[in-house]
């Protein structure tokens, strides 16, 4: 089974630039997330999806960050523009359900892609 | 949601049973304990979750107390390929997973 793939590995913009962000989930996963990951911190989650509808997006920077999922499938998350505090590693992943109760989805994490705004 | 607390670090011979604790005094019924774990410059990996009951699995085991305020994660025998940070996660009322800063587990040869 194939995994969560994720592009570009490593970006480095200056700040103001914009920048974007792939995400293809696992075939048939229909929960998406986007995470931001600082160094030395925990994941933070950014948006959920679920298909091709936003899910929880509390936590999302909406003055310079959007992200989308069309037709359910691959998402893109974009960065405009960036700051310094931005740089981070952007981790993308799925997992197969969502209404099936807290035990229920485990979630499978692409490699990331990390970002260095300077 | 409930917060949990782990050690920044701990350490394990190659070979033995590495045991890694988690408090989370203000978990709530209906709430799981979930553990993942992040090899470096990887992204996050699954290991196993729980909600009462003792869990089993290829990876590791479950262990968590009757009161469910912590939890142990066991590796029965650890290998330098387990050298990573493990998160313990609880699984929050709106079933975001909210993630602390884990613990760092050197297996050392």
């Amino acid at each position: 089974e194939a995994g969560v793939a994720q592009s570009p590995r490593y970006k480095i913009i200056e700040k103001r630039q914009s920048v974007a962000f792939w995400c293809n989930p696992i075939s048939g996963h229909a929960t998406l997330y986007w995470y931001q990951q600082i160094l030395g911190q925990g994941p933070k989650l950014l948006i959920q999806f679920q298909n091709n509808g936003v899910v929880d997006d509390s936590q999302l920077p909406k003055d310079r960050f959007s992200a989308e999922r069309l037709k359910g499938v691959d998402s893109t998350l974009k960065i405009q523009p960036a700051k310094l505090e931005d740089s981070a590693v952007y981790l993308c992943a799925s997992s197969p359900a969502f209404d099936r109760g807290p035990g229920a989805t485990e979630a499978f994490f692409g490699q990331g892609t990390r970002l260095t705004v300077v | 949601d409930a917060k949990t607390t782990q050690p920044p670090s701990m350490d394990c011979a190659e070979g033995r049973a590495a045991n890694l604790p988690c408090n989370h005094s203000t978990i709530s019924g209906n709430e799981y304990v979930y553990w993942y774990r992040q090899i470096h410059s990887q992204g996050p990996q699954y290991i196993i979750h729980g909600l009462k009951n003792n869990e089993t699995n290829e990876m590791a085991s479950l262990i968590i107390t009757e009161d469910r305020k912590s939890s142990t994660l066991i590796l029965p025998h650890a290998t330098l390929r387990d050298t990573a940070v493990y998160y313990c996660i609880v699984r929050g009322y709106n079933r975001k997973l909210i993630w602390g800063l884990g613990t760092s587990l050197a297996v050392n040869p």
